[in-house]
């Protein structure tokens, strides 16, 4: 058990709707990162918050839409959905200094229909 | 700029025989190295973490890996396979982000 709790564990809904994914990070740790995982493009970083503020941005899509929020957990939007949207979706955490290792949670599964 | 190379997405050993997975890394500092595993259906875990401490790594599970700055690379062995390490292996590298490689699939046959 990573500390790192992710819900809902499998999501399917329909083109054209929006979800949210809830992560929440180890005890104590202020960064979480995303990250979506599909079979054609592999580990795709997402986007990062440290401490509630943003601090890096990857691949992600104006589609979609994270935050951090007071208590550290943090929620990924996802809207307009489309069927290349299905993936799965991790949230990572880490203490947040430099060279300190991600805590990985057992990921979101998402299937568009 | 930081990033990772794994050489060969699909990696095949019989059970019982070495297990080596090639990773190359290129940072203009020192850099962090990590390599993690990912079991199907599941999220990813550490293996080993490389911080400059010493340059051959142990790791969980009989995983090693040994850092070569000469050859940037931070290839991750074990002397024995066995069957239930067929997993994805991910090497990454560290700095202000972490830089993932696009994995490794390791089947092992019986």
């Amino acid at each position: 058990d990573s500390g790192v709790t992710q819900t809902p564990k499998h999501l399917i809904t329909a083109t054209g709707q929006r979800v949210t994914l809830r992560c929440s990070p180890r005890s104590g740790d202020l960064s979480v990162y995303w990250y979506q995982q599909s079979l054609d493009q592999g580990l795709q970083f997402l986007i990062q918050y440290y401490n509630g503020e943003e601090r890096a941005k990857g691949n992600i899509l104006e589609r979609f839409s994270a935050q951090q929020f007071p208590d550290l957990h943090s929620e990924l939007n996802l809207s307009s959905l489309e069927l290349g949207d299905s993936a799965l979706y991790f949230c990572a955490s880490s203490e947040g200094d430099p060279g300190g290792e991600l805590f990985f949670g057992e990921g979101s599964r998402l299937t568009v229909l | 700029a930081q990033s990772v190379t794994q050489l060969g997405s699909h990696v095949s050993v019989s059970e019982g025989a070495l297990v080596l997975l090639r990773c190359n890394y290129s940072s203009s500092v020192p850099p962090y190295l990590f390599w993690y595993v990912q079991y199907p259906n599941q999220g990813l875990q550490l293996l080993l973490k490389y911080t400059s401490a010493a340059t051959l790594v142990k790791g969980i599970n009989g995983f090693e890996a040994e850092f070569k700055k000469s050859e940037t690379s931070f290839h991750l062995t074990k002397p024995s396979a066995h069957m239930s390490d067929a997993a994805e292996y991910f090497c990454a590298v560290a700095g202000n982000q972490f830089y993932f490689g696009t994995g490794t699939s390791l089947t092992v046959i019986p």
